[in-house]
């Protein structure tokens, strides 16, 4: 089965500064999708940048980036210039390819809360 | 306007009454889940459904019940609420190929047992 986990759960940063929040995982699986999502008070899950394990590239979203390493199974987010508007939890999550037995099914982290200072 | 909706969003009830939690999306979605949301263990699967009839167990489904008759609905059932089901309820869809793998949630669903 596969695992995620998230070592720190809470962060914080200055607004205008660089925060980067951890994300390791577990599988068995070569080929997969990975995301971080965002959650403010309003609980509404947002989003915010996907990985797909074949692509060596890291993706990035305006000011979101990840940091990529498929050998160590590390997935981390980057967030430049961070804003007051960024202040939520974040959960990293994985989600198998179409024929693997995780397929469909996203698998979460505990979640980071993210607090962003003025 | 593309979305999942779930009702009601917030609801406080006592142990043993049987409630549903319903879950709509109106975008032609194959694949539909839930999820509870606990402090500190992030978000769980209770049950998913890769398309109409077909439904299968997630990592927590103890007390829970999933239909899948239309293609657009997917209720959640607790046939018997306990106190250990206290949690936030989510509702997600997204389609069944290999280009896209995001996927729509709903607003929640705040669940109360006493």
């Amino acid at each position: 089965a596969q695992t995620v986990t998230q070592s720190q759960p809470e962060m914080s940063v200055q607004e205008a500064e660089t925060v980067t929040l951890s994300c390791t995982y577990d599988t068995s699986e070569s080929d997969y999708y990975l995301f971080w999502y965002k959650q403010p008070p309003s609980r509404q899950m947002i989003l915010v940048i996907r990985q797909e394990a074949y692509k060596q590239q890291n993706a990035t979203e305006n000011r979101f980036s990840v940091n990529f390493q498929k050998a160590a199974k590390s997935f981390s987010l980057k967030i430049s210039d961070s804003q007051l508007g960024d202040a939520a939890m974040y959960f990293c999550a994985y989600r198998g390819n179409a024929g693997g037995t995780s397929y469909g099914k996203l698998t979460f982290g505990q979640g980071t809360i993210l607090t962003v200072h003025p | 306007e593309a979305q999942v909706t779930q009702n009601p969003r917030y609801l406080i009830t006592v142990t043993g009454k049987k409630l549903t939690v319903t879950c709509s999306q109106n975008m032609n979605h194959e694949y539909m889940s839930w999820y509870r949301q606990d402090p500190g263990l992030g978000l769980r699967q209770i049950y998913y459904s890769m398309n109409v009839e077909v439904t299968d167990k997630g990592d927590v489904p103890e007390g829970y019940k999933v239909s899948r008759k239309e293609k657009r609905n997917f209720p959640l059932i607790l046939e018997s609420p306990s106190p250990n089901q206290t949690s936030l309820y989510f509702c997600a869809s997204s389609p069944f190929d290999s280009l896209s793998y995001e996927q729509y949630f709903g607003p929640g669903t705040r669940l109360t047992v006493t």
